[in-house]
């Protein structure tokens, strides 16, 4: 089974600081997304990768940016969080191979962020 | 802006009876993909179906899909209380870059 492991659960950040969030997937996917999920807002899209030092802008990217050295770890990065930064953050990878657009997704279990 | 929009926003159904959920997208797809997410958790994916079909089943779970009308539905039969949570359709828009709606929140009641 693939997994994706986000490194915290919940985090408490003030604001101003910087703030990472860690994603490890263990299945060799090429690609690696960061969502934020809100209360009637659905998940919308941060930045994703679909390859090592490779980057997409998402739906909302301000505020944010992404790293990814190695295939297995994507990092998102708060430069300096708001309080419109608190959400739950949400990691997810997919696809192997020539076919990786028609592969499903898998999550972590979240990141819940606090920003005060 | 988002791929997929789902109704209705919210369902209540009694165990034992069929839940219909609908998602409409704006662009052309490779696929279109259904997902479930317990409270608090991350997502799981359910059943992916690709734009060159129409109707796929796994399990209890039937999935149509209407390239003409741009819109999918996701069928679960004979619910349980278990099935309670929230579904989410996807699709991707360009490579790989998939959108999701803001959910249907299904709830069974025992």
């Amino acid at each position: 089974d693939v997994k994706v492991t986000q490194s915290s659960r919940y985090l408490v950040k003030r604001t101003g600081e910087k703030v990472f969030l860690e994603c490890v997937q263990d299945m060799d996917h090429e690609n690696m997304f960061w969502y934020r999920q809100d209360p009637g807002l659905g998940l919308r899209l941060i930045y994703f990768s679909y390859d090592v030092k490779m980057k997409e802008k998402g739906d909302i990217p301000e505020g944010y940016s992404v790293s990814r050295e190695k295939k297995e770890r994507f990092s998102l990065i708060l430069e300096s969080a708001s309080t419109n930064q608190t959400s739950m953050y949400l990691c997810a990878s997919s696809g192997t191979g020539i076919s990786s657009y028609n592969s499903p997704l898998h999550f972590g279990n979240g990141t819940r962020l606090t920003v005060t | 802006s988002q791929q997929g929009e789902e109704d209705p926003q919210a369902l209540s159904i009694q165990e034992g009876e069929n839940a219909t959920m609908n998602c409409s997208y704006k662009t052309s797809i490779n696929n279109l993909q259904w997902y479930r997410q317990n409270s608090g958790r991350g997502l799981v994916h359910l059943i992916l179906i690709r734009s060159n079909e129409r109707e796929k089943h796994s399990g209890r779970l039937r999935v149509t899909l209407d390239t003409s009308k741009k819109s999918s539905s996701l069928l679960i039969t004979a619910s349980r209380a278990a099935d309670t949570a929230s579904y989410f359709c996807a699709a991707p828009r360009g490579y790989q870059k998939v959108t999701f709606g803001i959910g249907t929140k299904l709830q069974v009641i025992p």
